[in-house]
């Protein structure tokens, strides 16, 4: 089974320029998370998609921050424009169905380290 | 904000048993307790989770207290590819009735050879 992919994989910008990540994940997970992950720090949940509908963005910057999930399989996530406190690690989880009150399993990707200078 | 509170740092010798603790004073009945990991360079990933009953699988046991307040994550035999930073969490009710997870900042597992 493939993992969750993500690309890029970094990303170097200046501040005030734009940036924009994607994920790919799991094959049949309904559920899609972008988390932010500032070094030393563990992840922060960004936003939370159910299909194509968003759940959760109550953490999402919104004034810089936007994200989409086209036909509820690909999302991306864009930043614009960037601030130097932007610099972290960016992760995308999936997971089947987090309505389940037992249990679901997030399944991350590798993430996208960004560096704003 | 986190509900759960652990070390910040430990360190093992390579094949002893390592046992991670992890305090949730406020857990509710129906909260489970997970694990995960992230190793160097990588995403998290699952390890192990439980309600109320000790939990074993390849990766590690999970031995929760009778009042559920603490969980110990045990790794029976650590080594070199076990150094991470390893997450005790419990998951958090959103208002849409879906759950997601709340990191802290986890324990960073040091292995010596």
């Amino acid at each position: 089974e493939a993992g969750v992919a993500q690309s890029p994989r970094y990303k170097i910008i200046e501040k005030r320029q734009s940036v924009a990540f994607w994920c790919n994940p799991i094959s049949g997970h309904a559920t899609l998370y972008w988390y932010q992950q500032i070094l030393g720090q563990g992840p922060k949940l960004l936003i939370q998609f159910q299909n194509n509908g968003v759940v959760d963005d109550s953490q999402l910057p919104k004034d810089r921050f936007s994200a989409e999930r086209l036909k509820g399989v690909d999302s991306t996530l864009k930043i614009q424009p960037a601030k130097l406190e932007d610099s972290a690690v960016y992760l995308c989880a999936s997971s089947l169905d987090p309505t389940r009150l037992s249990t679901d399993t997030q399944y991350f990707g590798p993430g996208t380290r960004l560096t704003v200078l | 904000d986190a509900k759960t509170t652990q070390p910040n740092s430990m360190e093992s010798n390579e094949e002893e048993p390592v046992h991670l603790p992890c305090n949730h004073s406020t857990i509710s009945g129906t909260d489970y307790i997970h694990w995960y990991r992230q190793l160097p360079s990588q995403g998290p990933e699952y390890v192990i989770h439980g309600l109320t009953s000790n939990v074993n699988n390849r990766m590690a046991s999970l031995a929760i207290a009778e009042d559920r307040k603490s969980s110990t994550l045990i790794l029976h035999r650590a080594t070199l590819r076990d150094a991470a930073v390893y997450y005790c969490i419990l998951r958090d009710r959103a208002t849409s009735g879906t759950y997601k997870y709340i990191f802290g900042t986890g324990t960073r597992l040091k292995v010596l050879a």
